[in-house]
C-alpha cells in the first residue's frame, strides 16, 4: 500500500465556517507534510510533522491549525479563512529517518478548497 | 535567491519523440538530492526520478532519465518516446542536507508539457 489518502477531494466554505482536511497513510512513514498550491504554481510548504511533533511551521497564519493525532493521520483545521486561501491543499508523507537527502515524498491527490 | 530554476514555462513535443526539460539549482551543500515530479490535471504529484549529489551514474527509470551535470548544477529530465499521457506539469525539486533543511523539498516553478498526436 503506497497511498496517501486525502479527504474531502473538494470543499467549499464560507469565511465564518470551521472545517477540517484529513490525510492518512499506512506506509509506516514518520514524516508528514501539508503543502498549499495555487493554480500553475509550485507547492508551498506549510507544515512538517516528524514523529508526530511539529518540526516546521513556515509562518502560516493561525487560521490554519495542523494536528497529528498519530503516526498515520494528519489533519488541517481551518477557521475564518479568506478568499485568497482558496487553493489545492496537498498532504505528503516520507520515511522520516535514515538518509533524509534521498527521501522522496509520497503525495495525496489533494483537497481543492474554495473560500467564498 | 531562487534555489531551483526551470526556465521553460511551456514545452511542446510530438508523440513518440524525446523531450528535455531543463532544471538548474543552487546550493552550497555537498550532499543533496534532486527529484522530478509529474502533476497531471487531476492534481496528484507523482514521483518520477531521483538523483543524489554523490551518485556517479545518471539516474534512469523506464522512459525517464536524468542528465546530471554537477559542475554546471543542472539536472535535466529527458523523456523518451513521449506519450499523450505525458502531458502534465513537471516540477524539479531539491532536498538539501542538514537536520531541518533536510525536511524541506524545494520546488521549481514547473514546466507545462504538451504532447501532440
Amino acid at each position: 500500500d503506497t497511498e496517501v489518502t486525502q479527504t474531502p477531494k473538494h470543499l467549499v466554505m464560507g469565511m465564518t465556517n470551521k472545517k477540517s482536511l484529513k490525510c492518512e497513510q499506512h506506509m509506516g512513514h514518520r514524516a508528514m507534510y501539508w503543502y498549499k498550491q495555487k493554480a500553475k504554481k509550485p507547492p508551498e510548504l506549510m507544515f512538517v510533522y516528524s514523529y508526530e511533533k511539529l518540526s516546521i511551521n513556515e509562518s502560516v497564519p493561525s487560521r490554519f491549525s495542523p494536528e497529528c493525532p498519530n503516526s498515520s493521520l494528519l489533519n488541517l483545521h481551518l477557521h475564518a479563512l479568506q478568499p485568497e486561501d482558496s487553493a489545492l491543499y496537498l498532504c505528503a508523507s516520507s520515511q522520516g529517518f535514515g538518509n533524509r537527502v534521498r527521501e522522496k515524498l509520497f503525495f495525496g491527490s489533494g483537497t481543492q478548497l474554495s473560500v467564498l | 535567491a531562487q534555489k531551483i530554476t526551470q526556465t521553460q514555462p511551456g514545452m511542446f513535443v510530438q508523440e513518440k519523440e524525446a523531450v528535455t526539460l531543463d532544471c538548474t539549482y543552487d546550493t552550497s551543500d555537498q550532499s543533496y538530492g534532486l527529484f522530478w515530479y509529474k502533476q497531471p490535471s487531476s492534481g496528484e504529484m507523482i514521483f518520477l526520478i531521483y538523483q543524489g549529489s554523490y551518485d556517479e551514474q545518471n539516474a534512469t527509470e523506464g522512459r525517464y532519465s536524468l542528465n546530471f551535470q554537477k559542475a554546471r548544477k543542472s539536472a535535466n529530465l529527458v523523456i523518451s518516446a513521449s506519450q499523450l499521457g505525458d502531458s502534465a506539469m513537471y516540477f524539479c525539486a531539491m532536498r538539501e542536507g542538514g537536520e531541518t533543511s533536510g525536511s524541506r523539498l524545494t520546488f521549481g516553478e514547473g514546466t507545462q508539457l504538451t504532447v501532440n498526436p
